[in-house]
């Protein structure tokens, strides 16, 4: 089996501040791991994957993810969030074969 | 329009009634996955396809049904709606398997009275 836990279903920075998203996972074989996130009213995107290889993994809009095995754990981070970084963040997990399993997602916050 | 998109973008309907959502895609994926949207639950999968004329339940296919005739499209019908059912619901597609990629469209909001 397969999860995702996300934690914090609400997380408030100021702009400019850093942005740490947790997000950890459960797997019996390596998984591959994702992050989306969802702007008011629109579908999912994809901000960044790790599949295998380097487990810093940098994505769009200046976000990145470090694969930590030992820790279990997917964190996304960024260095200094913008107002346009404000939406829901989903981590996400497929292993094996399986299908794509959701975490129950992250609002991010973020005041001026 | 390249891309996914899905319609009606907000549906009303009352208990009993059959609905159903569309969702069509021109990158010629061949997996295709409908999800629904819920408060505290994330998204959960209902039904994915693999190719046209294949399907396989997800977590929670309960009072759905799908088919999947051409590549393109992948209908969802809810065949007797109950309030349960209220939700938004997105469509998916992805060049792969479930490590691949998923792109989704922009949602359908459905209230069921």
């Amino acid at each position: 089996a397969q999860s995702v836990t996300q934690l914090g279903s609400h997380v408030s920075v100021s702009e400019g501040a850093l942005v740490l998203l947790r997000c950890n996972y459960s797997s019996s074989v390596p998984p591959y791991l994702f992050w989306y996130v969802q702007y008011p009213n629109q579908g999912l995107q994809l901000l960044l994957k790790y599949t295998t290889g380097a487990t810093l993994v940098k994505g769009i809009n200046g976000f990145e993810a470090e694969f930590k095995k030992s820790e279990t754990s997917f964190h996304l981070t960024k260095p200094s969030a913008h107002m346009s970084d404000a939406a829901e963040y989903f981590c996400a997990i497929s292993s094996g074969y399986s299908t794509l399993t959701f975490g129950k997602g992250t609002m991010l916050l973020v005041s001026p | 329009d390249a891309g996914i998109t899905q319609s009606p973008r907000y549906k009303i309907t009352e208990t009993g009634r059959q609905v159903t959502l569309m969702c069509h895609q021109t990158w010629s994926h061949s997996y295709m996955f409908w999800y629904r949207q819920d408060l505290g639950h994330g998204l959960r999968l209902i039904y994915y396809s693999a190719a046209a004329d294949i399907t396989d339940k997800g977590e929670v296919p309960d009072g759905y049904v799908v088919s999947r005739s051409k590549t393109e499209n992948f209908p969802l019908t809810l065949e007797s709606a109950t309030r349960s059912q209220t939700s938004v619901y997105f469509c998916a597609s992805s060049s792969g398997s479930f490590t691949e990629t998923q792109y989704f469209g922009p949602g359908t909001r459905l209230l069921v009275l």
